[in-house]
């Protein structure tokens, strides 16, 4: 599977939007982007994924770049609640066996301030 | 209801003792999973349970004893615990197991004395 990149942390102020940034050089054309979120002392949280197309729900957006070496995830209007560490997940979208499975990098803890 | 609950919330445990954790769901998912997670690392998967059956073990000490009772419920029996399993143990569901969009819930932290 492919390995990500992440920033350790980032900052951003409350009602902007915050772009987090998820490096997959080494990602394969069946690989998926997802995105999960963990908030302090809560399990973490499905956001998004994608294959190559933009996508966008009511939570963020996730522009892949067209290389599919990269990704950001945005969120349009960050708010206080919005702190968390972000995980930048890349998987195969396949059956069976361990690759249905979740492998967590270290995220990006990102600070949302007043 | 997208919840998944787990049981107890905190749960502090000699080296000798014997306890359980427990996780449910009501989302008719068919995929189960446990995860541990040390302070300040990303979670790191345990056990999959796939259609109430045990699909992967990740290389876990058998002092740690998963059930899945029906689709419902995941177990975790503790048993013979070391210090160095103080974490908190995350239990997972997804609707099958090859979707990666699991439902998390918040945990039991435990503490082994």
């Amino acid at each position: 599977d492919a390995k990500t990149t992440q920033p350790t942390s980032m900052d951003c102020a409350e009602g902007r939007a915050a772009n987090l940034p998820c490096n997959h050089s080494t990602i394969s054309g069946n690989e998926y982007v997802y995105w999960y979120r963990q908030i302090h002392s809560q399990g973490p949280q499905y956001i998004i994924h994608g294959l190559k197309n933009n996508e966008t729900n009511e939570m963020a957006s996730l522009i892949i770049t067209e290389d599919r070496k990269s990704s950001t995830l945005i969120l349009p209007h960050a708010t206080l609640r919005d702190t968390a560490v972000y995980y930048c997940i890349v998987r195969v979208a396949n059956y069976g066996g361990s690759q249905g499975n979740l492998i967590f990098g270290k995220g990006t803890k990102l600070s949302v301030k007043p | 209801d997208t919840e998944v609950t787990q049981t107890p919330k905190h749960l502090v445990m000699g080296m000798t003792n014997k306890k359980s954790l427990k996780c449910e769901q009501h989302m008719g998912h068919r995929a189960m999973y446990w995860y541990k997670q040390k302070a300040k690392k990303p979670p790191e998967l345990m056990f999959v349970y796939s259609y109430e059956k045990l699909s992967i073990n990740e290389s876990v000490p058998s002092r740690f004893s998963p059930e899945c009772p029906n689709s419902s419920l995941l177990n975790l029996h503790l048993h013979a615990l070391q210090p160095e399993d103080s974490a908190l143990y995350l239990c997972a569901s997804s609707q099958d197991p090859v979707s990666y969009e699991q439902y998390f819930g918040p945990g039991t932290r435990l503490t082994v004395t």
